[in-house]
């Protein structure tokens, strides 16, 4: 079965601090893929990124940054910076080929960036 | 690229009415569909996916059940609320090739009181 972690439920920085969101997986799949995502009080989605698991490549888009790790099955979120807009739900997830494709969500972390 | 119509945006319903909400897709063909709920302060939970046409898998036993009479139509259905049915309702596809991921819908916010 698939499973992803959150364990960090709450987190709270100040401003122009760096703050990493931890992510923890489990799947039998040899093809899986990752993802973040970002829910802002609205409601809505916002997609971050999409990692394969065969590109083990780190990324880093502007004040972002994903550190993945296939040894430890961990998919960790970096925010450099942060910024009071950066205050929202972050999600990671997994999905395989298998069983429809289905996305598999972790509990969420929320970040909230004071001034 | 794909778009999800998702409607309405919010809902409030009381306990023992009956539910349909429903999604279309546009801009693909024979999609995945999903449905997953998001109780307050919660994570977001899978509920339904459906690979094909009368086709449905379900995640989690429930009050509610899923249809897809159309290729690009997916129905969330109750018979009867009950008040552990409120919650953030998200419908989304999988789309694939190049720019595989997955689209989300805005959502239904639903309240049963």
């Amino acid at each position: 079965a698939q499973k992803v972690t959150q364990a960090q439920t709450e987190i709270s920085v100040v401003e122009k601090e760096d703050v990493t969101l931890d992510c923890v997986y489990e799947t039998r799949d040899t093809t899986y893929y990752l993802f973040w995502y970002k829910q802002p009080p609205s409601g809505e989605l916002v997609f971050l990124i999409r990692r394969n698991s065969f590109d083990e490549q780190n990324e880093i888009s502007g004040r972002y940054s994903w550190n993945f790790q296939k040894s430890t099955s961990s998919f960790n979120f970096t925010i450099t910076a942060s910024q009071v807009v950066d205050s929202a739900v972050y999600f990671c997830a997994l999905s395989g080929d298998n069983q429809g494709g289905k996305l598999i969500f972790g509990q969420g972390t929320e970040l909230s960036v004071k001034p | 690229s794909q778009t999800i119509h998702q409607w309405p945006a919010t809902l409030v319903q009381p306990v023992g009415s009956p539910l349909s909400l429903e999604c279309t897709v546009e801009g693909t063909s024979n999609p995945n569909l999903y449905w997953y709920r998001q109780a307050a302060g919660r994570g977001l939970q899978l509920l339904f996916y459906s690979v094909g046409i009368g086709q449905i898998s379900s995640e989690v036993p429930q009050n509610l059940s899923a249809s897809r009479p159309q290729d690009r139509q997916f129905i969330l259905s109750s018979k009867k609320l009950l008040l552990s049915d409120s919650g953030f309702y998200l419908c989304a596809c999988r789309t694939g090739g190049a720019v595989f991921g997955y689209t989300f819908g805005s959502g239904t916010r639903l309240t049963v009181v």
